[in-house]
């Protein structure tokens, strides 16, 4: 069975701060894919980022990186110099690698409220 | 390109009432899901469909859910009877069977409030 944990329920910033938000799975599968999505007041849930179980290289783009270790079976999320319109809500979700079934397992969810 | 299509955006129902759901997906994307999402709560996904053929409901309630895939491009979500617990954002997604990567794009939900 699939797990996804995001224990930080909320999280309030002051715009500039940098915030972390948490994420940590359970599976049995070697190949899995490990997803972030931000849902923002409007409700449609926006793509941010991928990773696959092999590649444990860290990205950035812009203000936003991940720190995927699959040895703690962490996925986390960092904004730097947080703004007023990062406030939503950020899901991690994990899909299986095998073909077929790969629909998304999501975190409970961590809502960011960044104050101006 | 135009994203996942649905219909209605909200819904005010009765319990013990019937309700559906449209979903228009990306075009040419065979895999289609709908997902619940309870106030509070991540999307949990009721079922997933490979073309006109189902891969997996085994979270669906179906006693009072069912869903279709006609023709493999558009389906339908239905409820009968609804129940209170059944308020929540049903959430439709695509994605494309070539990516490995199952990127899924979602549609904008439908709100079902049932009274």
């Amino acid at each position: 069975a699939q797990k996804v944990t995001q224990a930080q329920t909320e999280i309030s910033v002051v715009e500039k701060e940098d915030v972390t938000l948490d994420c940590v799975y359970e599976t049995r599968d070697t190949t899995y894919y490990l997803f972030w999505y931000k849902q923002p007041p409007s409700g449609e849930l926006v793509f941010l980022i991928r990773r696959n179980s092999f590649d444990e290289q860290n990205e950035i783009s812009g203000r936003y990186s991940w720190n995927f270790q699959k040895s703690t079976s962490s996925f986390n999320f960092t904004i730097t110099a947080s703004q007023v319109v990062d406030s939503a809500v950020y899901f991690c979700a994990l899909s299986m690698g095998a073909t077929g079934r790969r629909a998304l397992t999501f975190g409970s969810g961590t809502r960011l409220q960044v104050q101006p | 390109e135009a994203g996942v299509a649905q219909s209605p955006r909200y819904k005010i129902i009765e319990k013990r009432q019937s309700v559906a759901f449209w979903c228009n997906p990306i075009s040419g994307h065979a895999t289609l899901y709908w997902y619940q999402q309870i106030l509070g709560q991540g999307p949990k996904l009721l079922i997933q469909f490979q073309n006109n053929g189902v891969v997996d409901d085994s979270q669906l309630p179906k006693d009072r859910f069912s869903a279709e895939r006609l023709k493999g491009v558009d389906s339908t979500l239905k409820i009968q009877p609804a129940k209170l617990e059944d308020s929540a954002v049903y959430l439709c997604a695509s994605s494309s069977s070539v990516s490995s990567y199952n990127e899924q794009f979602f549609g904008p939900g439908t709100r079902l409030t049932v009274l």
